[in-house]
């Protein structure tokens, strides 16, 4: 079965930390995606990356930053967490390339449920 | 700037009862409209999508009805079942724009909270 696997369900941080969410796919899919989804508010895009090393921000980068040296794996990172960055985090790829497949195939993880005191 | 516009944002239908949400959007660049299910304590799931050429699809109790010339794209859940409560959401997506044609990812709306009551 393929899936999108997210290291952590629930992580407890301290303002000021830096975090390490960590995501992984066994699908040989090219492009990853982060988003964090808060009540009301729905899931907003924090980067997305659609080959190995390079990266694009999304709607809500600040804060944030991510790595993608393997086609499998694309980690966010939090450079020094914040409070308001309380949220669940939801890592998802999708197959595609040049013209193809846009948001064709999205698996997402499951989430990490983040909580910065 | 909200680009995808959902709405309701809770709902409560009966069992046996037709569920209907709305969603506009307003990036007329927007080729892709599929719908995602969530359960508590699972990430979205794909379940039905359309694209602009059509006007409806359907997929067992599930058809999406899409207005390009109102922008706005429905889903409707016929027969509701208690299995069926879920939040739902909305998304829609366009053409790549990145360096070397990389996908782009997708707008949701805010979500909507279905219950279905036996």
């Amino acid at each position: 079965d393929v899936k999108v696997t997210q290291s952590s369900r629930y992580l407890v941080k301290r303002t000021g930390e830096k975090v390490f969410l960590e995501c992984v796919q066994d699908m040989d899919h090219e492009n990853m995606f982060w988003y964090r989804q808060d009540p009301g508010l729905g899931l907003r895009l924090i980067y997305f990356s659609y080959d190995v090393k390079m990266k694009e921000k999304g709607d809500i980068p600040e804060g944030y930053s991510v790595s993608r040296e393997k086609k499998e794996r694309f980690s966010l990172i939090l450079e020094s967490a914040s409070t308001n960055q309380t949220s669940m985090y939801l890592c998802a790829s999708s197959s595609g390339g040049t013209g193809g497949a846009l948001g064709y195939g999205y698996t997402f993880g499951s989430g990490t449920r983040l909580t910065v005191v | 700037q909200q680009q995808v516009k959902q709405s309701p944002q809770s709902l409560i239908v009966q069992k046996g009862g037709i569920s209907i949400i709305n969603c506009a959007y307003e990036n007329t660049a927007f080729d892709y409209f599929p719908w995602y299910q969530q359960f508590p304590g699972k990430g979205p799931a794909l379940l039905i999508a359309i694209r602009p050429d059509v006007s409806e699809k359907k997929e067992g109790r599930f058809t999406i009805s899409f207005n390009k010339s109102a922008k706005q794209f429905s889903l409707h859940i016929m027969d509701s079942q208690p299995g069926d409560s879920a939040t739902y959401f909305c998304a829609a997506s366009s053409a790549p724009r990145g360096s070397g044609g990389g996908a782009d990812g997708l707008t949701f709306g805010k979500g909507t909270h279905l219950i279905i009551q036996p």
